[in-house]
């Protein structure tokens, strides 16, 4: 069984650019979460997304920023014209249905780390 | 709003020593977790606490969980070399799913 998958693993942007990061859940997995951690610090929640719905994004900036988890594919974060202070490594966790949610074990990917010129 | 931290920050341990890491959280959880992080890459699932009292361990490590004090620690024993990392609590929030993690402790044991 697979693990979480993320792609790319490092991505370079522009000031200015647009900035698409991937995640394909564990298999059997619904639930999907974003997280950005910064330089030496621990990672901040950014939303949470089940398939085609955002149940919380309380952690997204209210600009540039956007996620979606489509019926079919991955799950996406966006980031429109992109700044320094995006540049972070950007994780993604998934959690499985059923019984064992009320855990809510949440199973990381390696991360994207984004770097902006 | 649940906040966590973490102390030490960093912590530099002699091979064999024991110590422990203390992450403290500012409201209700129901939920306690443990990560570890090697550089560059993801992020381990090391235990879940999920009542007050509840001790795990794995090996050299363990986990324990005081929810009155609001209170998880991690023991390390007899520390060996592979254990360096970063390690992370991470409170359930009361409300969703969302996780709130600590500023995470990165550990270096020496030979």
């Amino acid at each position: 069984n697979a693990g979480v998958m993320q792609n790319p693993r490092h991505l370079v942007r522009r000031r200015g650019q647009e900035a698409r990061l991937r995640c394909s859940p564990m298999k059997g997995h619904s639930h999907v979460y974003w997280y950005r951690q910064l330089p030496e610090e621990g990672l901040k929640f950014m939303v949470y997304l089940q398939k085609e719905n955002i149940i919380d994004e309380s952690g997204m900036p209210k600009e540039r920023f956007s996620a979606e988890f489509p019926k079919e594919g991955p799950s996406i974060l966006r980031i429109q014209q992109v700044v320094r202070g995006d540049s972070a490594a950007y994780f993604c966790a998934s959690s499985p249905t059923g019984e064992e949610t009320a855990l809510n074990i949440q199973y990381f990917g390696a991360g994207t780390r984004l770097s902006v010129l | 709003e649940l906040k966590v931290e973490q102390n030490p920050l960093f912590l530099s341990m002699q091979e064999g020593k024991n110590y422990t890491i203390y992450c403290n959280y500012s409201t209700t959880s129901d939920r306690l977790y443990w990560y570890r992080q090697d550089p560059g890459k993801s992020l381990e699932s090391l235990f879940v606490l999920l009542s007050n009292g509840a001790v795990k361990q794995e090996g050299r490590l363990m986990a324990s969980l005081d929810t009155k004090a609001r209170l998880s620690t991690l023991h390390i024993t007899a520390a060996v070399h592979d254990l360096s990392a970063t390690y992370f609590c991470a409170a359930g929030a009361e409300y969703g799913n969302k996780l709130v993690f600590g500023a995470g402790t990165i550990l270096r044991v020496k030979s």
